[in-house]
């Protein structure tokens, strides 16, 4: 079974809305998640790392009021595209790493904004 | 120059066929290779490190050059249920951050 759960795997909304991705890691804790983003036909591209109880590190590029990111626990990353255009449509997809370093990948989510 | 290049293929093969790609990376500093599948619009899926020495799993086979700076995925006696997209990933350091090359689609026919 999945050890990391994203939720929602499919989300639809209007240009303009806040859009909430989680991710949990089920079987245990992680002490870092990370956020990617992934276009069609084109390499997953890392987007932050997500440390619990401190600041999201943001690649370069990416714009940290754009995505918020928070890691209040040890098994919740949450991922949040504020004020979404269509060019944020995309597969999000977190990871999260164990305590043995491998890394557990969520179903992704998919977002398209209209 | 991109840190992780694949051929994007696609590379379409009758079952039963061999199939090999490459990955390149740039950064000599590099620790860590993994090979992993993705299907269509699904997460990827780990499908096997990449050791100094070369590793097998099954009919899958990867190698490790770093004298010039890239891993390898050999396919043997090619199933229908490979056809996918595999990813190279390589990691730096020992901060878990993989980078990802953006895929090489295989297609297997019956």
């Amino acid at each position: 079974g999945a050890v990391v759960s994203q939720h929602p795997s499919r989300v639809i909304c209007k240009s303009g809305t806040s859009v909430k991705i989680e991710c949990r890691s089920l079987d245990f804790q992680a002490t870092t998640m990370f956020w990617y983003r992934q276009f069609p036909k084109k390499s997953l591209m890392l987007m932050a790392t997500s440390n619990e109880g401190s600041k999201a590190t943001y690649e370069q590029g990416v714009e940290k009021d754009k995505f918020l990111i928070n890691h209040a626990s040890l098994t919740l990353s949450t991922l949040t595209v504020t004020s979404a255009h269509p060019e944020d449509s995309s597969f999000y997809i977190c990871s999260a790493s164990g305590n043995t370093g491998e890394l557990f990948f969520g179903e992704g989510s998919r977002l398209t904004v209209l | 120059r991109k840190e992780v290049e694949q051929d994007p293929g696609p590379f379409n093969v009758p079952e039963g066929a061999t199939v090999a790609f490459n990955c390149t990376y740039s950064n000599s500093a590099s620790q860590s290779f993994f090979w992993y599948r993705q299907d269509c619009r699904k997460e990827p899926k780990l499908l096997m490190s990449v050791y100094s020495s070369g590793n097998e799993d099954g009919r899958f086979t990867a190698q490790l050059n770093r004298a010039s700076q890239y891993i390898s995925l050999l396919i043997r006696d090619s199933k229908l249920s490979d056809s996918a997209t595999y990813l190279c990933a390589v990691r730096r350091s020992n901060d878990y951050k993989l980078s990802f090359g953006a895929g090489t689609t295989v297609t297997v026919r019956a």
